[in-house]
């Protein structure tokens, strides 16, 4: 399987607790976004790479979370002191430069107890 | 201004329909303008994508048609199929700043046998 693959699927997790999302892209990818998606609506942008360089950051994105692609190519977001909000898929998506079309990931579910 | 606005919320329609979906937007600025369709457990995965310069734009039984002065765009689906039952997102990146993309809050289409 050459897609976008991201582990875990599905993550429970208790209030206050650390947790870490890995994201493998079509390995030509140069460019990896993170989306959140909460039930019933679109995926919103967190973050996006570039090779390593981490090039832009919503808002939505807090200090509790953060993201790296340390080689420029798997990327890891961690989300630090877990709160019930958090829970929602978290989406990666890779492409590469030019074309727009963005290749997503089946997500990671999180659950925060 | 960076929204995008997409109604109806849920579409139900029987098989051989054509079931129709809007979005409105705001920023002038966007230039690009995919639909994503999303199945339970899954990813979203680009269906069809329209830039402004044209008016509409087959692929299959999909057309998005764009109204550039009214700032809105449709998906249509010629001859639906219990197939195409999935929850669709429209979506509008602009220039530069990584092409992250805005989306739509998602149509969940049935199409009934």
């Amino acid at each position: 399987d050459t897609g976008v693959s991201q582990d875990p699927r599905h993550k429970i997790t208790k209030r206050g607790q650390n947790v870490t999302f890995r994201c493998d892209p079509i390995s030509e990818h140069n460019r990896l976004y993170w989306y959140r998606q909460t039930l019933g609506q679109g995926p919103e942008f967190l973050t996006y790479f570039q090779n390593e360089a981490q090039l832009e950051k919503s808002r939505l994105l807090s200090d509790r979370f953060s993201a790296e692609r340390p080689k420029g190519s798997f990327s890891t977001l961690e989300i630090q002191r877990t709160e019930q909000g958090d829970s929602a898929m978290y989406l990666c998506a890779s492409s590469l430069a030019g074309p727009r079309e963005l290749f997503f990931g089946e997500g990671s579910r999180l659950t925060v107890l | 201004q960076q929204q995008v606005k997409q109604s109806p919320q849920s579409l139900i329609v029987q098989k051989g329909g054509i079931p129709i979906i809007n979005c409105a937007y705001e920023n002038t600025a966007f230039d690009y303008f995919p639909w994503y369709q999303q199945f339970p457990g899954k990813g979203p995965a680009l269906l069809i994508a329209i830039r402004p310069d044209v008016s509409e734009k087959k692929e299959g039984r999909f057309t998005i048609s764009f109204n550039k002065s009214a700032k809105q765009f449709s998906l249509h689906i010629m001859d639906s199929q219990p197939g195409d039952s999935a929850t669709y997102f429209c979506a509008a990146s602009w220039p530069g700043s990584a092409r992250q993309l805005t989306f739509g809050s998602g149509t969940q289409l049935t199409v009934l046998p």
